[in-house]
């Protein structure tokens, strides 16, 4: 069965520091690959999303980036952390390479708190 | 473009009794939907889907209706159980494919005893 991974669960940064945020897919090839973020009490907003090995579209311009240096493994990465990048960082997958009308299945994610 | 809306924040219910949790969505060219449960501190975690060629379909305690000529659905929860309080949120198959998916706000389901 797939499973999908993310870490840290928790992070506190400074702000002005990096970022780096995993995501791991196992049990599937060529996946879809998405980074979402959700702030408090609300719908999840989406970043990022992959569709092979560097293949990166951004849907909102921000402070913040992504990288797929392999199949399976999502990276998000910032280089100076604004307070505003606080959030809930939801990793998700969904199966084959542009296919339509399918589940994305969800990590457990990363709540980011900056101070 | 594509949005997708809940039509109330907090649904509270007895146990036992059956939820229903409403959605609206805006584009009609919308051809598949979702809906996933959120626990506290937890990932949303797929129910149910539904493709735009059909107007039910039935899981286990659950229900999705899909109703194209006023775009809406609803969730409905039979024998609701203390262990479905979360939120729930609707999503939308986005229409530029990629299979991306345009998320509601979503609505907290609270179970009282």
């Amino acid at each position: 069965s797939q499973t999908i991974h993310q870490w840290p669960a928790t992070l506190v940064q400074p702000v002005g520091s990096p970022l780096s945020l995993e995501c791991t897919v196992e049990g599937t090839s060529n996946p879809n690959l998405y980074w979402y973020r959700q702030a408090a009490g609300r719908g999840l907003q989406l970043l990022f999303y992959s569709v092979g090995i560097g293949q990166i579209s951004s849907e909102v311009p921000q402070n913040l980036s992504a990288s797929r240096p392999q199949d399976r493994q999502f990276i998000l990465s910032s280089k100076k952390l604004l307070l505003s990048d606080s959030g809930f960082y939801l990793c998700a997958w969904s199966p084959q390479k542009q296919a339509r009308n399918q589940p994305q299945h969800f990590g457990d994610g990363t709540r980011l708190s900056i101070l | 473009g594509e949005s997708v809306g809940l039509h109330l924040p907090t649904l509270s219910v007895q146990e036992g009794d059956n939820s229903i949790i409403n959605c609206a969505y805006s584009n009609s060219a919308s051809d598949y939907f979702i809906w996933y449960k959120q626990e506290s501190g937890k990932g949303p975690q797929f129910i149910i889907d539904i493709r735009s060629n059909m107007d039910k379909r039935q899981g286990q305690r659950v229900t999705v209706l899909l109703n194209k000529t006023v775009k809406h659905l609803s969730l409905q929860i039979a024998a609701t159980q203390p262990g479905d309080s979360a939120v729930y949120f609707c999503a939308a198959a986005d229409s530029g494919g990629y299979n991306k998916l345009i998320f509601g706000a979503g609505t907290r389901l609270a179970v009282h005893p």
